[in-house]
Order: C-alpha cells, then structure tokens, then sequence
C-alpha cells in the first residue's frame, strides 16, 4: 500500500524555466509534508515542507502548493539551474508518529 | 554541525553471510532512525529510536534484522543471515525532536551504506 506516489520517475526541463515535481497522497491523516533533494552518493538532504493548514510554502526559488481535497502537492522550483538535477522525493508523516513516508522519488534533469 | 556518520559505504557480501552497519547521529539529536532504501524506491523506515528506545520497529524482518542504540547516541544495524533482496542502501538519520512538537520533523540523514549480496 504506497500511501505517497510520485507518479513521474523522470523530468527534464531547460534552465531558467519551471520545475513542476507533482506528489499524491491516500492518508488523509498526513500533518506535514515535505521535499527531499537527493544527490548520487548522498543521503537526502532536506528541501522544504508545509504544514496540512497551510496551501503554500515558499523559500527562495523553491515554492510546494498543498491541495488537500485533491490530496496532492507540487514543488515549484524557479527559475530551475543545472545543480538542481537530482532526485526529489516527497514525504509525509501524521499525527503523533513522525516517522516519513517516501514516495519513490522523481529524477529532474535541468539542461544548460 | 558535523552531519550523521556512517560506516562503511559500501559492503559486498554473499547471501546467508553477516553484516554490521554503523550510525553516528548529529549530537544533542534525541531520535534516531533506520531506513532501507532499495533500488528504484524512496526509503524505508526499519527502525525509529527515541534515546534508546525502540519508538516503531513494525517494518523490521525481526528474523534477519536487528539493531541497538547504546547509550542513546550511536546505533548498530545488522542483518544475520542476509538474502539476495537485502541489496539496498541503508540510510541512518537522526531529527532533534521525533515527536515534531516544533513543527515538521526534519530529518537529517547519512550519505548511507550500499549493501550488495551476491
């Protein structure tokens, strides 16, 4: 039972354009949700996040949408850059259990 | 601050063979966590400590898998004996608080240890 679906394993997008990462979630339990940005070799660093009272969340380039009737969030990354290619995973937890659940993660390809 | 450590990176091993990971938290970080990150998939929570207690171990293979955080601060994974699907990248992160009084629980994680059973 995958409760965090990342249903696009790949993007590619040009420099200087937008970066949209799309996320679903079945829990409506989910409190936070947050983006991981994960290099080859590395752990997943942490991105940004949005508490389930809140429909949007922004810092710097990097903007997450939250729709919680449609039970479904976006990260905006503009304007993307070439050291943005990686993989986003997005996560959720719930209630007084804060352990993450990840999706499977989307690679972003940014092209110079 | 110095990140969470872990050892070593990589591990090749043959099936029904042992192995050992190894865990350093950020310091002062209360909650620990092991995730099991299989080729193609986001990672997945094995373990959860809060100091040294077990908070959630529901997706740990309790036949194979075990693991212990002495003292609250470093932690032991290990696998004994190990089967071809345990291939995967073990990630340890630790967060300040596990309980996300203070908002999201931001975890911070390893580089992680890539374990290939032959």
């Amino acid at each position: 039972d995958q409760q965090v679906k990342q249903n696009s394993p790949s993007l590619s997008v040009q420099e200087g354009r937008i970066s949209i990462l799309n996320c679903d979630y079945t829990n409506s339990m989910f409190d936070y949700f947050l983006w991981y940005k994960k290099y080859p070799a590395e752990g997943p660093t942490f991105l940004i996040s949005i508490s389930s009272i809140k429909d949007k969340n922004e810092d710097g380039r990097f903007t997450v949408f939250l729709n919680k009737s449609a039970k479904h969030l976006s990260l905006h990354i503009v304007p993307s850059q070439p050291g943005d290619s990686a993989v986003y995973f997005c996560a959720a937890s719930k209630g007084s259990n804060y352990k993450l659940t990840f999706g499977k993660g989307t690679l972003l390809t940014v092209n110079p | 601050e110095a990140g969470v450590a872990q050892s070593p990176r990589y591990k090749i091993i043959e099936k029904r063979q042992s192995v050992a990971f190894w865990c350093n938290p950020i310091s002062g970080h209360a909650t620990l966590y092991w995730y099991q990150q299989i080729l193609g998939q986001g990672p997945k929570l094995l373990i959860q400590f809060q100091n040294n207690g077990v908070v959630d171990d529901s997706q740990l293979p309790k036949d194979r898998f075990s693991a212990e955080r002495l003292k609250g601060v470093d932690s032991t994974l290990k696998i004994q004996p190990a089967k071809l699907e345990d291939s995967a990248v073990y990630l340890c992160a630790s967060s300040l608080d596990g309980t996300g009084l203070s908002g999201a629980n931001v975890l911070t994680f390893g580089a992680g240890s890539r374990l290939t059973v032959l």
